[in-house]
């Protein structure tokens, strides 16, 4: 069974409109971290934010949001006010506390983002 | 700032030889990690390190290799390389604290004609 979950192979998003990219996972462990990545076109994975199972709100980062919902163990990623800079490639992943700092990551997500 | 870097961008190389991509980081980190990223299938990792000569197999370790001497470089083999290695690779590293992000470099796109 897949760890990660990414159901949208793409997503199209109109510049300075919100999306929700969607992420399930699926553990046992109590404790765990999850992750959202960002991989342009030229190839570097870039980190954006992180939730951690015990956190009681939701993680934000500047545009970024972290939709956490623990009891649908999903994790989904906002991203408010599109710019045509953030069409990528997006990526979840989740550590698991009781792994070596391993991350399992869904197969992401494509965003285009138009004018 | 952490720096990962990977020794090629991109590199060609003919089915039956010896490969060897190379990784380097500059922040102390204990964990080193080599993925390879195919589309529709994401990131699966191939092998960590979590010190020196320490290496552990990932999920698809099958025709690949690990070496760690040092800290700070990570290096996967490829001893017969095979048209379905090609691929892009991804080295990253971490600390290893719970809510680190891994640290990745820019990557190495293998095409094995």
């Amino acid at each position: 069974a897949q760890k990660i979950t990414q159901t949208q192979p793409g997503m199209f998003v109109q510049e300075k409109e919100a999306v929700t990219l969607d992420c399930t996972y699926d553990t046992s462990d109590p404790s765990y971290g999850l992750f959202w990545y960002k991989q342009p076109s030229s190839g570097e994975m870039i980190f954006l934010i992180y939730q951690g199972s015990y956190d009681q709100q939701n993680a934000t980062e500047g545009r970024y949001s972290l939709n956490f919902q623990k009891a649908r163990k999903s994790a989904n990623l906002v991203i408010s006010a599109s710019q045509l800079g953030d069409s990528a490639m997006y990526f979840c992943a989740m550590r698991e506390a009781s792994g070596y700092s391993t991350l399992t990551f869904g197969k992401g997500t494509m965003l285009l983002v138009s004018p | 700032d952490v720096k990962v870097t990977q020794s090629s961008r991109y590199l060609v190389k003919r089915t039956g030889e010896k490969v060897f991509l190379e990784c380097v980081q500059d922040m102390d980190h204990e964990n080193m990690f080599w993925y390879r990223q195919d589309p529709g299938l994401g990131l699966r990792l191939i092998y960590f390190s979590y010190d020196v000569k320490m290496k552990e197999k990932g999920d698809i370790p099958e025709g690949y290799s690990v070496s760690r001497e040092k800290k700070e470089r990570f290096s996967l083999i490829l001893e017969s390389a095979s048209t379905n290695q090609t691929s892009m690779y991804l080295c990253a590293s971490t600390r290893g604290q719970h809510q680190e992000t891994q640290y990745f470099g820019p990557g190495t796109r293998l095409l094995v004609l």
